[in-house]
């Protein structure tokens, strides 16, 4: 069964600063990778996704995410936050199947100093 | 389109006391799970159903009963309700099939649940 870790519970960062957001994985076999942000009082959205092909992803906000399969890893990264970031953010893995579970990390919450 | 109808949007039940709550999807997925989400825990998987008629455990699904009897619905039970699930609640539906969407999950608004 797949699992997820998030190791950075919370996160506190000043405007401007440049934002990295771990994450592993375990499964052995062929997986979609996905981010999830939850900004205060909303629902999920989906920030960015991996399925194939670069291992470097481009998301929604300047967001992106690197794929290191050696690794297990699918770290979010953002070279300038901004204030309006302030959210929980949520890594998630599936088996590429269609039938296969989505399971979710724990969540790291960003928090932004004006 | 509505997407993903979650309701109601809030609840206080007592303990004992049994309830459903709604989800509701116009995307004709065959995809959709129920998922709590706690503080420092983030969403656990509570059930999931791959199409009309098939369901299937998450990682906490005791306490919880599902069915899906059409595409578009997929309520939760609870069936006597305990403090421990007081959590908000998140449904979600994807795609199985079909290009760029296939796996992007579409989520509810939630539902926040206090049992006292």
């Amino acid at each position: 069964a797949q699992s997820v870790s998030q190791h950075n519970h919370h996160v506190i960062l000043s405007e401007a600063a440049s934002l990295e957001l771990g994450c592993n994985y375990s499964y052995g076999g062929t997986v979609n990778l996905f981010w999830y942000v939850q900004y205060p009082g909303q629902h999920l959205q989906l920030l960015l996704k991996y399925f194939s092909g670069d291992p470097l992803v481009k998301g929604i906000k300047g967001f992106e995410a690197e794929f290191i399969k050696s690794k297990f890893s699918f770290n979010l990264r953002k070279p300038s936050v901004q204030w309006s970031d302030t959210a929980e953010y949520f890594c998630a893995v599936n088996a590429d199947s269609s039938a296969s579970k989505i399971i979710f990390g724990s969540g790291t919450r960003l928090s932004i100093r004006p | 389109n509505a997407g993903v109808t979650q309701t109601p949007k809030f609840q206080v039940l007592k303990t004992g006391q049994s309830m459903t709550l709604q989800c509701a999807q116009d995307m004709n997925h065959e995809y959709m799970s129920w998922y709590r989400q706690d503080p420092g825990m983030g969403l656990r998987l509570i059930h999931y159903s791959v199409g009309a008629g098939i369901t299937d455990q998450g990682e906490v699904p005791n306490g919880y009963n599902v069915s899906r009897s059409t595409t578009e619905d997929f309520p939760l039970r609870l069936l006597s309700a305990a403090p421990s699930q007081t959590s908000v609640y998140f449904c979600a539906s994807r795609p199985t099939s079909g290009g760029l969407h296939k796996n992007i999950q579409y989520f509810g608004a939630g539902t926040r649940l206090s049992v006292l």
